[in-house]
């Protein structure tokens, strides 16, 4: 079973530039999470979708970032303008779905973002 | 409001020695409880749940974790610490609500020869 795929793995950028990461889900999981990770901290959720629609969203800071699930599949996290404190291990991770949050849970490797 | 608290940052082990992760949560209802793994640049992979069966749960890799109500805690042990377990250790709650994992900050273990 292929795993959770994001690109790219690491990414370099200027403050105030913008950047974009993507995440394909293992097939059939109906549930996506974006979550940021800062170096010496646990992952943090930014967003959650349900297919396309969003469940929770609540510690994502909408100014900047932003982030689409289109047609329940493919997700794209967006952050502009980026900031020096963005600098961080942007995670994606899918699941079945369902009130009890064991069902496949499984964590991608990554996207590592480093803004200067 | 839930929280994981986890005591040390670091942990260094010998080779063959116990290893003791400690995970204290605050909850207002039994949740859900994992441990989770990180290898250098790559993700989270889960070493082990809870979810209200057994309070004595056994992972993979030989660790095993036991729930404790009365102490609200769900401490990671292994007898023997192994070079590859060389990395970095998460305790994560969720109370069922879809999948919202609230995870602590983490205990890097280093294993000395």
């Amino acid at each position: 079973e292929a795993g959770v795929a994001q690109s790219p793995r690491y990414k370099i950028i200027e403050k105030r530039q913008s950047v974009a990461f993507w995440c394909n889900p293992i097939s059939g999981h109906a549930t996506l999470y974006w979550y940021q990770q800062i170096l010496g901290q646990g992952p943090k959720l930014l967003i959650q979708f349900q297919n396309n629609g969003v469940v929770d969203d609540s510690q994502l800071p909408k100014d900047r970032f932003s982030a689409e699930r289109l047609k329940g599949v493919d997700s794209t996290l967006k952050i502009q303008p980026a900031k020096l404190e963005d600098s961080a291990v942007y995670l994606c991770a899918s699941s079945l779905g369902g009130p009890a949050p064991d069902y496949g849970y499984t964590f991608g490797s990554g996207t590592r973002l480093t803004v200067v | 409001a839930q929280s994981v608290t986890q005591l040390g940052s670091h942990v260094s082990v010998s080779e063959g020695a116990l290893v003791l992760l400690r995970c204290n949560y605050s909850s207002s209802v039994p949740p859900y409880l994992f441990w989770y793994v990180q290898y250098p640049n790559q993700g989270l992979q889960l070493l082990l749940k809870y979810t209200s069966a057994a309070t004595l749960v056994k992972g993979i890799n030989g660790f095993e974790a036991e729930f404790k109500k009365s102490e609200t805690s769900f401490h990671l042990t292994k007898p023997s610490a192994h070079m590859s377990d060389a990395a970095e250790y998460f305790c994560a709650v969720s109370k069922g609500s879809w999948g919202k994992l609230q995870f602590g900050a983490g205990t890097q273990v280093v294993v000395t020869p």
